[in-house]
């Protein structure tokens, strides 16, 4: 069983739409970081969350320490945020990381 | 431009050759890593360094070995390559106290034939 899990796996959804991706991990974290990924294979990291809620943007990022989940949410949707979503968790001495969610976003 | 800077961005190894893949970074980031990316698979820590002249496995660390004289360079060498390590391999590096996270390079693609 990985140590952090994303849902769901595929996700494909129409401009606009307001977006939830879903991370859970099952290990003790100091931090847990939402990264994106683009077609041509950079990543770029969104996100890094020790507790609470941040936002950037139409992008929000929430934290639940004690259920061990965390969300990412996307508001007013746009094809370029067509990407896959990394969940990574840092626990321990290194990071943890999910499959990632991959989002096409239909105009 | 700050960031991480990888090289080269393609490489075509035959079985048993070795290289080096170059990683720096010009952030004064402490902490830098090395990960490799398989098709459709997530990310696998290969190395880590948490500050010149400390290293340390991560979760695939067979078949590689890394340096970090530097704070600024964190070479990743494979010897005797394997078509099991054709991957994308990032480097990443990272302070403790940067609010965004941390930076990726662009990555390089091997491939062992």
């Amino acid at each position: 069983k990985n140590e952090v899990e994303q849902s769901p796996q595929n996700l494909t959804a129409q401009e606009g739409e307001f977006i939830t991706i879903n991370c859970s991990y099952s290990v003790g974290i100091s931090a847990l970081h939402w990264l994106q990924q683009h077609p041509g294979g950079g990543i770029v990291s969104l996100f890094m969350l020790s507790s609470g809620k941040k936002k950037h943007g139409r992008l929000i990022a929430t934290i639940n320490i004690q259920e061990k989940h965390s969300s990412l949410h996307i508001t007013a949707s746009h094809p370029r945020d067509s990407a896959v979503y990394i969940c990574a968790v840092w626990s321990g001495n290194q990071f943890y990381f999910g499959t990632g969610t991959s989002l096409t976003v239909i105009p | 431009n700050a960031g991480v800077t990888q090289t080269p961005k393609f490489r075509i190894l035959k079985i048993g050759q070795s290289m080096t893949l170059q990683c720096t970074q010009d952030m004064n980031h402490n902490y830098m890593y090395w990960y490799r990316q398989d098709p459709g698979m997530g990310l696998k820590l290969i190395y880590y360094s948490v500050g010149a002249g400390i290293t340390d496995k991560g979760e695939v660390p067979n078949g590689y070995n890394v340096s970090r004289s530097t704070t600024e360079d964190f070479p990743l060498r494979l010897e005797l390559a394997a078509p099991s390590q054709t991957s994308v391999y990032f480097c990443a590096s990272s302070s403790p106290t940067a609010n965004y996270g941390y930076t990726f390079g662009s990555g390089t693609r091997l491939t062992v034939v």
